[in-house]
């Protein structure tokens, strides 16, 4: 069974519009982190943003926040205010286990292309 | 603070022969892991070196190695290479400072064709 699921393969976003992927994922630790990435053309993955799922609150980073819903078990990220550098690939993904297991689990990824 | 760096970038090779691919972590990253990206199967974790010990191994055949050294450089084998071993393959650090979150840092990648 998958992992990780994100279920859109692409998406179309308009300049400073807000954008949401979709993530769940699909574990029996009780502790596990998950994660979001973006990968440009240019292939290195960058990390956006992080959720421990003992955190109580929702992750934010910038214009990155991540919509955690645990008992659906759903790692949604959102993009506000999306810029045209935003257009790329995005990953999401689970560590599962303590934090020094960095062997982590990816979904297929969702690419996002803003336009202008 | 310089980031992953992967070398070389891209290569071509021919199907049987082999190959090694380097991976240079973050300067004091103690731990280095190895991912194929493929169009079809996605990003497969491959291996985890810690402190020149692999601590972590994906599901894939014994044709895939690696080894770490004293200084936490990394490098991956491929042998008798395959068409289907053509991917992008990604080396990752991480170190004391993400031990929170186990965050990963990506260097660019080495992109492999075997034809």
């Amino acid at each position: 069974a998958q992992k990780i699921t994100q279920t859109q393969p692409g998406m179309f976003v308009q300049e400073k519009e807000a954008v949401t992927l979709d993530c769940t994922y699909d574990t029996s630790d009780q502790s596990y982190g998950l994660f979001w990435y973006k990968q440009p053309s240019s292939g290195e993955m960058i990390f956006l943003i992080y959720q421990g799922s003992y955190d109580e609150q929702n992750a934010t980073e910038g214009r990155y926040s991540l919509n955690f819903q645990k008992a659906r078990k759903s790692a949604n990220l959102v993009i506000s205010a999306s810029q045209l550098g935003d257009s790329a690939m995005y990953f999401c993904a689970m560590r599962e286990g303590p934090s020094n297991d960095y062997k982590l689990s990816f979904g297929a990824g969702t690419t996002v292309t803003v336009r202008a | 603070k310089a980031g992953v760096t992967q070398t070389p970038r891209y290569l071509i090779k021919t199907r049987g022969q082999q190959v090694t691919l380097s991976c240079s972590p973050i300067s004091g990253h103690r731990s280095v892991s190895w991912y194929q990206q493929t169009p079809g199967q996605g990003l497969q974790f491959l291996f985890e070196y810690f402190s020149e010990t692999q601590r972590n191994k994906g599901n894939f055949p014994g044709r895939f190695s690696g080894r770490q050294f004293s200084n936490s450089r990394s490098e991956m084998n491929v042998s008798t290479l395959e068409l289907g071993d053509s991917a992008l393959y990604l080396c990752a650090s991480s170190g004391t400072a993400s031990k929170m979150t186990g965050e990963l840092f990506f260097g660019e990648g080495s992109r492999l064709t075997v034809l």
